[in-house]
């Protein structure tokens, strides 16, 4: 969906390095996810936020650190990248509950990241 | 702890056949259940929603039951073509988990000419 973006779309670091993936959003979303997405075991989220003052841990947050720069973006890093840390990461937002779409997420394209 | 399975990790079908998946969960109490599609390396694409006081869902040829008894959601694709092949999701939320989805890992649907 090209109303969520992420950058970059591709990465390969190496064991140790800081890592940051950016996810902007033109929905006007208040509320944005991230997860990563490894085969067999779905998606998995690793941190939400619901407004630009409200961050929280998902199931997976060990190793993660996030940051919401504004409504429209919110980034995701990791201090020391580890091997295990391979996957795909994806971004997703969804409006407010309360509206008639407030239930259903929208997904950015997926980062793709390779830690040697 | 709360468990969702998806029963078949992948399911091949003749074209024009119906395709059916199924979702279960365990120690959960879901409020909702989105079905969602997700194509090789893009993200997933919302397709149903059902709210736990419904029964069924219809949206072309898609459509999704939800029975709160059995704990399933079993979603169907009719007269089903080669452009339906793709991986498909079931997400749940609920109770004190507003705002957040706890996934499925996902069926992946061959549908063959």
């Amino acid at each position: 969906d090209a109303d969520v973006t992420q950058t970059p779309r591709n990465r390969i670091t190496k064991t140790g390095k800081r890592i940051m993936l950016e996810c902007s959003q033109t929905k006007g979303h208040d509320r944005m996810y991230w997860y990563r997405q490894d085969p067999g075991l779905g998606l998995r989220l690793i941190y939400y936020s619901f407004d630009v003052k409200d961050i929280n841990k998902g199931e997976i947050s060990d190793g993660y650190s996030v940051s919401r720069q504004a409504q429209a973006k919110f980034s995701l890093s990791l201090e020391s990248a580890i091997p295990n840390q391979t996957a795909l990461y994806f971004c997703a937002t969804s409006a407010v509950r309360g509206t008639a779409e407030s239930d259903t997420q929208y997904f950015g394209p997926g980062t793709r990241l390779t830690v040697l | 702890s709360q468990k969702i399975e998806q029963n078949s990790e992948a399911l091949n079908i003749q074209e024009g056949k119906t395709a059916t998946l199924t979702c279960n969960y365990t120690n959960y109490s879901p409020a909702y259940l989105q079905w969602y599609r997700q194509d090789p390396g893009r993200g997933p694409v919302f397709l149903l929603l059902i709210r736990e006081n419904e029964k069924e869902k219809r949206k072309e040829r898609l459509k999704v039951t939800f029975d709160t008894t059995l704990k399933q959601s079993l979603f169907h694709i009719t007269a089903s073509q080669p452009a339906d092949s793709a991986t498909y999701l079931c997400a749940l939320a609920g109770g004190t988990s507003y705002g957040k989805l706890t996934f499925g890992q996902g069926t992946i649907l061959t549908v063959h000419p």
